[in-house]
């Protein structure tokens, strides 16, 4: 119940592609979703996040896109960069204080130019 | 951006030696702490949460008497590790909760147990 399920393991694309990355989550109680972005030996850091009460959210070139009834959220790297390689995390938990953050397992992407 | 910081970046330490880790909210009070642990390649494991003021709650199968937690501050939580073995090298990775509930991490902290 508590699982985050994330996919691909790893992704290479084109500088300029797009990079997708899914996740998919079992407990209805979760109601906010970030995703992170962690570079060798750093720490990870909020990218975007989303609560269920709207389908997408875009700031600048990250896209999240989020359907509640399938429990499942991804997210759109548009024009993808050398610098955005690096690690990525979905996370889901409940809001409020005190809550745990359920990660997903990560996806490494790289980003060739 | 809400900065949290860790201290020290790295460190090396002899088994049967203990080591503390500290975790700091620099700019915002942070009443709840989170401590993980992140081995290579694999995602981040939650050990515990902090209150600032009560007793750390401990993830399953994470000795609380080997990884002691105090959160004396709003701004300040530690993780020592105590009698370390090379099992225990790993990268320690803190966050902290700033009023609106959103949580920030530090930089993390890499232990290796020679």
């Amino acid at each position: 119940q508590q699982q985050v399920k994330q996919s691909p393991q790893s992704l290479i694309v084109q500088k300029g592609g797009i990079s997708i990355i899914n996740c998919a989550y079992e407990n209805t109680a979760f109601d906010y979703f970030p995703w992170y972005q962690q570079f060798p030996g750093k720490g990870p850091a909020l990218l975007i996040a989303i609560r269920p009460d709207v389908s997408e959210k875009k700031e600048g070139r990250f896209t999240i896109s989020f359907n509640k009834s399938a429990k499942q959220f991804s997210l759109h790297i548009m024009d993808s960069q050398p610098g955005d390689s690096a690690t990525y995390f979905c996370a889901a938990r409940v809001s409020g204080g005190y809550q745990k953050v359920t990660f997903g397992t990560g996806t490494k992407l790289q980003v060739i130019p | 951006g809400a900065v949290v910081s860790q201290h020290p970046s790295w460190v090396i330490c002899k088994s049967g030696t203990s080591v503390k880790i500290e975790c700091r909210s620099l700019d915002f009070q942070a009443t709840t702490m989170f401590w993980y642990r992140q081995f290579p390649k694999q995602s981040l494991m939650l050990m515990a949460t902090s209150n600032e003021g009560s007793k750390a709650t401990y993830e399953q199968g994470v000795e609380k008497d080997k990884f002691l937690i105090n959160h004396a501050s709003l701004t300040l939580s530690t993780l020592t590790v105590t009698s370390a073995h090379p099992e225990d090298s790993s990268f320690y990775i803190c966050s902290a909760e700033d009023p609106s509930y959103e949580q920030y991490f530090g930089p993390g902290t890499r232990l290796t147990v020679t």
